[in-house]
């Protein structure tokens, strides 16, 4: 159980560049969400998804795209880079529907940085 | 406003002490969840302890306990016999249940040492 796997680990775009960041998680969770941390600073959410088909925008999504064809992906796009867009960037998964504490359990994070 | 503050930016503690680091939330909704994360230096988020606003007793995991006053709106982890290993940043995050989907919100964290 490989659990959520992000990749590139890192990454440096020039301003303008386009990229995705990939999410894979292998824990059949029908919710995944995108969040980027800058330094000093706690997460906070860009686009998250209730399931395959459904994705909706999170406190700051400009910038950014997603799609979520399959349960298991939830890839982030980038068109146009900013330096303002450096940053590390978190996917994280988790089930909601069982009443409990619906953890979110997040992957390793990618390094990005827009010179 | 702050939903989530974390007032010590840093903290230092000898090894096989207890620390407690601190939390307060603001929110409205009678219905949620409050969640603590490790991040080390390698930079990965580790969940460590969740406590449900409707949940009796405090929450335990091992070492970490939490330290919840419902009333004073505060959910402070607390870490026993520190260990080196726990030299990291910590969050706090709440997830209000009534905003219609599992959303953190994720406070700015407090830095601890361990020391040996």
């Amino acid at each position: 159980n490989a659990g959520v796997t992000q990749t590139p680990k890192f990454r440096i775009l020039k301003i303008g560049q386009s990229m995705t960041l990939q999410c894979t998680q292998d824990m059949n969770h029908n919710y995944m969400y995108w969040y980027r941390q800058d330094p000093g600073m706690g997460l906070k959410l860009i686009y998250y998804s209730v399931g395959a088909g459904i994705t909706d925008k999170g406190e700051v999504p400009n910038g950014y795209n997603v799609s979520r064809s399959t349960t298991e992906d939830f890839p982030l796009r980038l068109e146009l880079a900013a330096p303002s867009q450096t940053s590390v960037y978190f996917c994280a998964s988790s089930y909601s529907g069982s009443g409990g504490a619906d953890t979110q359990y997040f992957g390793p994070g990618t390094r990005l940085t827009v010179l | 406003a702050q939903k989530i503050t974390q007032t010590q930016p840093g903290m230092f503690v000898q090894e096989k002490e207890a620390v407690t680091l601190d939390c307060t939330y603001d929110t409205s909704d009678p219905s949620y969840g409050l969640f603590w994360y490790k991040q080390p230096s390698s930079g990965e988020m580790i969940f460590l302890i969740y406590q449900g606003s409707y949940d009796q007793q405090n929450a335990t995991e091992g070492r970490y306990s939490l330290n919840f006053q419902k009333a004073r709106k505060s959910a402070n982890l607390v870490i026993s016999a520190s260990q080196l290993g726990d030299s990291a940043m910590y969050f706090c995050a709440m997830r209000e249940v009534n905003t219609g989907f599992q959303k953190l919100v994720f406070g700015t964290g407090t830095r601890l040492l361990v020391s040996p």
